[in-house]
């Protein structure tokens, strides 16, 4: 019964490939969000999507790109993929856009070689 | 925009020890308060949260915060540490309808 699960847990590419990180939440919330922790622990937002429509979008490099096809899910596709990508890339969720709790996921870990 | 500091980077505190994380943070205008844990490997959880009321909030596993406007803080407090709370510990703050913005983190480690 995980509340905000990832797939997959660990992703090791090489650079210049493309790669997706799916995520799903059976919360039944309405406002999904990715978030990037790199290596010195520094979490910082990405994306967040409220009931499928993209509210923020931080300076983010359009090679990363969110798809969200419906309210449970928020998946990330990565272009091109650059050894800065490396990171855990954690996807989070909350009952609405203005709730003030985020639910967690349990990370993806992403290594480019 | 808001912001968040954490100065500690690293607390070793000796197990059944107190403990205090500190948390400032600078907002122009009201902001709620965060601290979320991460134990090794895993995804974050909420400890506890501060909203409005009152500014001592009790969180979970024996974890309480104290909300101080006047000094714009958040320290997160515990007066007997276990083992099992070895994790990094990062505080948050937001306002209504914005994004979360977090702190560094303190990576606190219990010595046996």
């Amino acid at each position: 019964d995980t509340a905000v699960s990832q797939t997959p847990k660990y992703l090791v590419t090489q650079m210049g490939n493309d790669k997706s990180i799916k995520c799903e939440q059976n919360l039944g919330h309405d406002t999904m969000y990715w978030y990037k922790q790199d290596s010195k622990k520094f979490l910082k937002i990405m994306f967040s999507y409220n009931n499928k429509e993209l509210i923020i979008n931080e300076t983010v490099p359009n090679r990363f790109s969110p798809k969200s096809p419906d309210k449970a899910h928020l998946n990330l596709h990565i272009n091109s993929l650059e050894l800065g990508d490396s990171a855990v890339y954690f996807c989070a969720s909350s009952p609405s856009y203005s709730a003030e709790t985020q639910y967690f996921g349990p990370g993806t870990r992403l290594l480019v070689l | 925009a808001q912001s968040v500091t954490q100065l500690d980077s690293q607390v070793p505190v000796f197990e059944e020890a107190p403990v205090e994380l500190r948390c400032n943070y600078s907002s122009s205008v009201s902001v709620y308060l965060f601290w979320y844990v991460q134990y090794p490997n895993q995804g974050l959880q909420l400890l506890l949260k501060y909203l409005s009321g009152s500014t001592l909030v009790k969180g979970i596993n024996g974890f309480e915060a104290e909300f101080n406007k006047s000094q714009t803080s958040f320290h997160l407090r515990k007066p007997s540490v276990h083992i099992s709370d070895t994790a990094e510990y990062f505080c948050a703050v937001s306002r209504s309808q914005e994004k979360l913005t977090f702190g560094t983190g303190t990576r606190l480690t219990i010595i046996p």
